[in-house]
């Protein structure tokens, strides 16, 4: 199946700083990748939609300003937490579909972010 | 309304039992629907896709009923390694998936 790379896989950082995670299509080019959050023993939750060369398109009560999203090529898509706060700390995973359509979507490994 | 409702469990099954996981969605233009498994603190893989008609991969067996819009996933003869967390996931639009809590299966020796 199709790869998909995240890193970092893990990242710990003080109050008020910023962290950028990264999304890699290894292996083919996704215009749409998409960002979750997971906190512990809760279900995944969508974040937002990044689309390749426009802007990313926010759930509902997911602050823009604060999870920052950049996909400025067909194979990467990042996430910036901005202004972490201990309450950011939490598991966050991509996906990504080669696809437009129907098919299964590729997961990266997923971030754990832990603000301390 | 959730969009994905999963029994959360958790199962607690003995090695070799058969075990079923039902899964309801609301909204009715989903057109594609899979079963993911989550192991603890690692990312979603992919299990099975589940067809209209049904389908079967070894142990395991998906139904899916759109009228009633309901998913379900049987496992049969389970093993250790079939302990995790089920997901249900209908598909929309272009694979941006709203996961339900989940169904948590524990297989014990």
């Amino acid at each position: 199946g199709a790869v998909v790379s995240q890193h970092p896989s893990w990242v710990i950082c003080k109050s008020g700083t910023s962290v950028k995670i990264e999304c890699r299509s290894l292996d083919f080019q996704a215009t749409t990748m998409f960002w979750y959050r997971q906190f512990p023993k809760q279900s995944l939750m969508l974040m937002a939609t990044s689309n390749e060369g426009s802007k990313a398109t926010y759930e509902q009560g997911v602050e823009k300003d604060k999870f920052l999203i950049n996909h400025a090529s067909l194979t990467l898509s990042t996430l910036t937490v901005t202004s972490a706060h201990p309450e950011d700390s939490s598991f966050y995973i991509c996906s990504a579909t080669y696809v437009r359509g129907d098919t299964e979507a590729f997961f990266g490994q997923g971030t754990r972010l832990t603000v301390v | 309304r959730k969009e994905v409702e999963q029994d959360p469990g958790p199962f607690n099954v003995p090695e070799g039992a058969t075990v079923a996981f039902n899964c309801t969605y609301s909204n009715s233009a989903s057109q594609s629907f899979f079963w993911y498994r989550q192991d603890c603190r690692k990312e979603p893989k992919l299990l099975m896709s589940v067809y209209s008609s049904g389908n079967e991969d070894g142990r395991f067996t998906a139904q899916l009923n759109r009228a009633s819009q309901y998913i379900s996933l049987l496992i049969r003869d389970s093993k250790l390694s079939d302990s995790a967390t089920y997901l249900c996931v209908p598909s929309y639009n272009f694979n941006k998936f709203y996961f339900g809590s989940g169904t948590k299966l524990n297989v014990k020796p």
